[in-house]
């Protein structure tokens, strides 16, 4: 069974970068899609993108211009960068392996605050 | 974008009575080719991430009990809990994968009456 970690920090100045970064262990990130969703406090879920181990990405319009979702196959890890944050993106960060573009297995989240 | 509508925001029931979930598609998730519905739908718990329930709107995730159960076609879906449990208090999400971007519903919490 395929388990997923999210690290990074967790407090992240305005107008900076997010940088996160999941783990897979038990599998190898070399056979599905992968995903980055996120929940701002006592919200709903927000899609992020999708990242496929080749590289080959689609991101939510709403973020694009901000985002970057790569793979490192080598680590078994795939990242987020998330440009000019402002407090709107202070949320939980998941990442998911994706299935036919639903979500069978996420990791536990990480929370990530934009405060100066 | 596709646009999930959940209702209700919230309800509350007694245990080993019906919850019944509903969700509804700005338009239709149902691909005709294939017939499936690209719908989903999620669990979650306080403090923990979102669980998978269903998927194709109707398929149940492997060790998920079977008093889960989704239901609908095209536009409008339900979510059925059979027999509530006391573990079963949560919030329940539906999600589409017919296009991108990926949308989810609001959430609906359920919780013991």
């Amino acid at each position: 069974q395929v388990q997923l970690q999210e690290s990074g920090p967790g407090l992240v100045k305005p107008s900076e970068t997010l940088s996160l970064t999941c783990s897979v262990s038990g599998g190898s990130i070399d056979t599905y899609y992968w995903s980055w969703i996120r929940q701002p406090p006592g919200k709903g879920l927000e899609w992020i993108g999708f990242i496929y181990y080749s590289g080959s990405t689609n991101y939510n319009p709403s973020l694009k211009s901000r985002v970057t979702i790569s793979v490192d196959t080598s680590k078994n890890q795939f990242s987020l960068e998330l440009r000019s944050v402002t407090a709107a993106d202070t949320a939980i960060y998941y990442c998911a392996r994706v299935y036919t573009e639903y979500f069978p297995q996420w990791g536990q989240g990480t929370p990530v605050t934009v405060s100066s | 974008d596709i646009v999930m509508t959940q209702s209700p925001d919230s309800l509350a029931v007694s245990l080993g009575e019906r919850a019944t979930i509903n969700c509804k598609s700005s338009q239709s998730v149902l691909y005709s080719p294939n017939n499936k519905n690209y719908l989903a739908w999620y669990q979650q718990k306080p403090g923990q991430p979102p669980k998978l329930l269903i998927y194709w709107a109707s398929a149940r995730e492997s060790g998920v009990p079977d008093r889960f159960i989704g239901s609908g076609s095209g536009t409008d879906f339900t979510l059925t809990i059979s027999s509530l449990q006391a573990e079963d208090v949560a919030i329940y999400y539906c999600q589409q994968y017919f296009d991108t971007p990926i949308t989810f519903g609001g959430g609906t919490k359920v919780e013991i009456k």
